[in-house]
């Protein structure tokens, strides 16, 4: 089956802090992956996504390349904000009848002033 | 536009009681998906509806579980018998489907609190 490993939380850091959240995954067929993020009281949303081995997602600063080799799509960013303290999920999808997505458990990230 | 919208945005309920939660989708978007997510825990996959057909139930946990969309646009998802296992947050989400992966919007979902 399908499953998404992400490191345990939750991660404090400092504004301007290095960000890397880790996630694994196991998948029958062809994943492509996604990072989801959910703000302090609105719903959860599309962070970045990569689609194929080696492709890079990008935005807000955030970026995560898809290894196939060591099956990860670890979570990266330069310099934390405060406005980043949110809840983040890896997941996958396998192209099919549904696009179902599999989640990882989350991690809760708080940046400090 | 309107994003994703899901009724009520919490209910308390007693055991053994019959829930109804409901989802409003993005006009247009024919792909209609149920998660939980259970505290400490990620999401989990319920159930997918293609307009008003459900290919993939296979998330739902239980024969009390059951959920139907109308219109192709609002679905319902209704937990009979109610126990304190369903507590959790009921999220609901939708997408376009042309081929391949469409990006899922999702609502703010209904936390259920089951005494």
């Amino acid at each position: 089956g399908n499953s998404v490993t992400q490191m345990e939380g939750p991660v404090t850091l400092s504004e301007e802090a290095f960000l890397t959240i880790n996630c694994t995954y196991t998948a029958t067929g062809y994943p492509s992956l996604f990072w989801y993020v959910q703000y302090p009281g609105e719903g959860l949303q599309l962070l970045l996504k990569a689609t194929k081995a080696d492709d890079k997602g990008s935005n807000k600063g955030f970026e995560a390349t898809y290894r196939k080799e060591t099956t990860s799509f670890h979570l990266e960013k330069g310099s934390v904000q405060v406005s980043d303290s949110a809840v983040y999920f890896c997941a996958l999808s396998v192209s099919g009848a549904n696009s179902k997505l599999t989640f990882g458990k989350g991690i809760t990230l708080s940046v400090r002033p | 536009g309107a994003g994703v919208s899901q009724s009520p945005s919490n209910k308390v309920t007693e055991k053994g009681k019959d829930v109804e939660l409901r989802c409003d989708p993005i006009s247009g978007h024919t792909a209609l998906y149920w998660y939980r997510q259970r505290l400490g825990q990620g999401l989990e996959f319920l159930i997918y509806f293609q307009g008003n057909s459900a290919p993939d139930k296979s998330g739902l946990p239980s024969d009390r579980f059951s959920a139907e969309r109308t219109g192709e646009s609002v679905s319902t998802l209704t937990i009979q018998r109610t126990q304190q296992e369903d507590s959790a947050v009921y999220l609901c989400a939708s997408s376009q489907r042309t081929s391949g992966y469409n990006e899922q919007f999702f609502g703010p979902g209904t936390r259920l609190t089951v005494l």
